[in-house]
């Protein structure tokens, strides 16, 4: 079924260690989007691709990078883990801003940091 | 930055029984969105409704933007629709903003 897949869904790090969360959309998407969710809040943005070769800042970029080479696959990556990056982690693509429907989530990265 | 404001922020229906769920937001806004995440995490969107008011099944959603507000309207509830509820306006260009939502539990 076309969506947002991500891999992997459970991860446990060592404080310092690193590791790439995968993010791939099989439905030609424009935009792709990471985000954070802490327990009892909602989501908030980490960064944000608007296209191929593109990435920006979100709301909580500090201690992450993204890559997105190719249009369908949007990677985060945790250089040097740390225990406040323990969270759930979603993914989500949309078409454009124009179009009249919103955001495919993945279904989450749960990930802690011992 | 935006403010939002979701309630109540926890809610417990028998099923059967309807109930209101109110967003309140400080700027003006591009469009909004209701989600819905069930129990196992799953993010679903359920409308994209920057203005006015659109019906999915028991589901209704209705945005005032120039009041600054949208409720999402639960008829008839069941069991599933147990979760959290978020709203999430985006005030223009790429960001949008989550509230810290509304968790629903609907009793058998």
């Amino acid at each position: 079924n076309a969506g947002v897949t991500q891999t992997p869904k459970f991860r446990v790090l060592k404080t310092g260690q690193s590791m790439t969360l995968l993010c791939a959309q099989d439905m030609n998407h424009e935009y792709m989007y990471w985000y954070r969710q802490d327990p009892g809040m909602g989501l908030r943005l980490i960064h944000y691709s608007v296209g191929e070769g593109t990435t920006a800042k979100g709301e909580v970029p500090d201690g992450y990078n993204v890559s997105r080479l190719k249009k369908q696959n949007f990677l985060l990556g945790l250089e040097s883990a740390a225990p406040s990056q323990t969270s759930v982690y979603f993914c989500a693509s949309r078409p454009s801003l124009r179009a009249n429907y919103g955001y495919t989530f993945g279904s989450g990265t749960r990930l802690t940091v011992v | 930055g935006i403010q939002v404001e979701q309630s109540p922020p926890d809610l417990i229906l028998q099923e059967g029984a309807n109930s209101t769920l109110r967003c309140n937001f400080s700027d003006s806004v591009n469009n909004l969105q209701w989600f819905h995440q069930n129990p196992w995490g799953q993010l679903i969107n359920l409308f994209y409704i920057p203005s006015g008011t659109k019906q999915n099944g028991r589901l209704s959603a209705t945005t005032v933007a120039t009041e600054r507000y949208s409720l999402l309207y639960i008829s008839s509830s069941q069991t599933t629709d147990s979760g959290v509820y978020f709203c999430a306006p985006n005030t223009g260009g790429f960001k949008t903003i989550f509230g810290a939502g509304t968790r629903l539990f609907v009793k058998a």
